[in-house]
């Protein structure tokens, strides 16, 4: 149980364009998902906070009109970057928590995202 | 914010020796978290822990969380070539305990 997916698992677009990438728990519900990037061989670096029905938490430096986030129910969550750069590229992950007692407080990581913006 | 300093960034191993990371936090720590990313992979939760000074034992795997909640450390024993990947701890952020932030992580690689 407890399965993250994402999708698409890579995406390769021009500058300009947006990207939106999907965030699902399969088999549980999740009032709140997390967004978070990842450069190579580095950690991850929490971008925002979805929460299921009301707006996304957003961490300082982090554009809330670039990374639009939407959470429109309790096992879908979408993050799209709107006109894409270069330097978005990266690897994008989302992860889910378990609003059951059995996962309090574990989070369940997706796949992850590859973004190449060309 | 709150962050948790990571220690070492890289660890190479011959197979069979010990192995620990170390995290550490300026302020008490409600809770900590260990993750598990393989190469190529997404991170995989290991386990969290609560309790001032618990120790909790997966096989191999040893994790320690100081009295003052303040660091944590994760101990492999007799390292094998799938102990391989980074290995994170999390704290949780400023705002709540709602969001987590992870460590720089360590990379642990294993010579056969």
């Amino acid at each position: 149980g407890a399965v993250v997916s994402q999708h698409p698992s890579r995406v390769i677009c021009k500058s300009g364009t947006s990207v939106k990438i999907e965030c699902r728990s399969l088999d549980f519900q999740a009032t709140t998902m997390f967004w978070y990037r990842q450069f190579p061989k580095q950690s991850l670096m929490l971008m925002a906070t979805s929460n299921e029905g009301s707006k996304a938490t957003y961490e300082q430096g982090v554009e809330k009109d670039k990374f639009l986030i939407n959470h429109a129910s309790l096992t879908l969550s979408t993050l799209t970057v709107t006109s894409a750069h270069p330097e978005d590229s990266s690897f994008y992950i989302c992860s889910a928590r378990d609003v059951g007692l059995a996962h309090y407080n574990e989070q369940f990581f997706g796949p992850g995202t590859r973004l190449t913006v060309l | 914010g709150q962050q948790v300093m990571q220690i070492p960034q890289y660890q190479h191993v011959q197979e069979g020796e010990d192995f620990t990371t170390y995290c550490n936090s300026s302020t008490t720590l409600s809770n900590i978290q260990w993750y598990k990313q393989r190469p190529g992979g997404h991170p995989v939760f290991l386990i969290q822990l609560v309790k001032s000074g618990e120790v909790k034992k997966q096989k191999r795997l040893t994790f320690q969380f100081g009295e003052a909640k303040k660091n944590s450390s994760l101990h492999i024993t007799a390292t094998q070539t799938t102990d391989v990947g980074t290995y994170f701890c999390a704290g949780p952020g400023w705002r709540d305990n709602n969001d987590m932030r992870f460590g720089a992580g360590t990379r642990l690689t294993v010579k056969p």
